[in-house]
């Protein structure tokens, strides 16, 4: 599985774009990127995935270095429900497992 | 649509002694997870059941630590004997059988072990 780094800690003003960082240098061609965060007392929840192109839902965008050993998640206007604890991840195409770090915890002042 | 549901949510135990905790997927979600997160780190797991067939039992410490999926849908994990370092938050989680294998995972049961 590949590694990802991940600063331990971030800190943001609300209303603002945040751009959380990931390195996964050791990434293969066909292993997919997933985000999760886990608010407090809660379980993680599925924020974004991608492979190489940038990709955009609801709650962020991802994206993608073109060789694909790093990757940026994009919160547009960050909120105070959005402090919690961000997971970077990498998953084989073939397979479920998800290898979780120890994330960046996100702090958003109001 | 209802989410993943553990029980109970906290747990306080001596060590030595045994516990339980049980997960009820989303109905139709034929993969089952079941991971431990120790305060400060990612949860890492510990099974993954596909139906009821183990598919990963890798970081499952088999000598004190089982598990089961009758039927193909709820779970129970048990810890016997439990030891100091088995404190730590169990999450479940579920997911279909698709490309995007999404993982939806509950709020997870809290064990303290004294």
């Amino acid at each position: 599985d590949a590694k990802t780094t991940q600063p331990n800690s971030m800190e943001s003003n609300e209303e603002e774009p945040v751009h959380l960082p990931c390195n996964h240098s050791t990434i293969s061609g066909t292993d997919y990127i997933h985000w999760y965060r886990q608010l407090p007392s809660q379980g993680p929840e599925y924020v974004i995935h991608g492979l190489t192109s940038n990709v955009n839902n609801r709650m962020a965008s991802l994206a993608i270095a073109e060789d694909r050993k790093s990757s940026t998640l994009i919160l547009h206007r960050a909120t105070l429900r959005d402090a919690a604890v961000y997971y970077c991840t990498t998953k084989k195409s073939s397979g479920d497992k998800l290898t979780f770090g120890t994330g960046t915890r996100l702090a958003v002042r109001p | 649509e209802a989410g993943v549901a553990q029980s109970p949510r906290y747990k306080i135990i001596e060590k030595r002694q045994s516990v339980a905790f049980w997960c009820n997927p989303i109905s139709g979600h034929a993969t089952l997870y079941w991971y431990q997160q120790i305060l400060g780190q990612g949860p890492k797991l510990l099974i993954q059941f596909q139906n009821n067939g183990v598919v990963d039992d890798s970081q499952l410490p088999k000598d004190r630590f089982s598990a089961e999926r009758l039927k193909g849908v709820d779970s129970t994990l048990k810890i016997q004997p439990a030891k100091l370092e088995d404190s730590a938050v169990y999450l479940c989680a579920s997911s279909l059988v698709d490309r995007g294998k999404t993982q939806y995972f509950g709020p997870g049961t809290r064990l303290l072990v004294l």
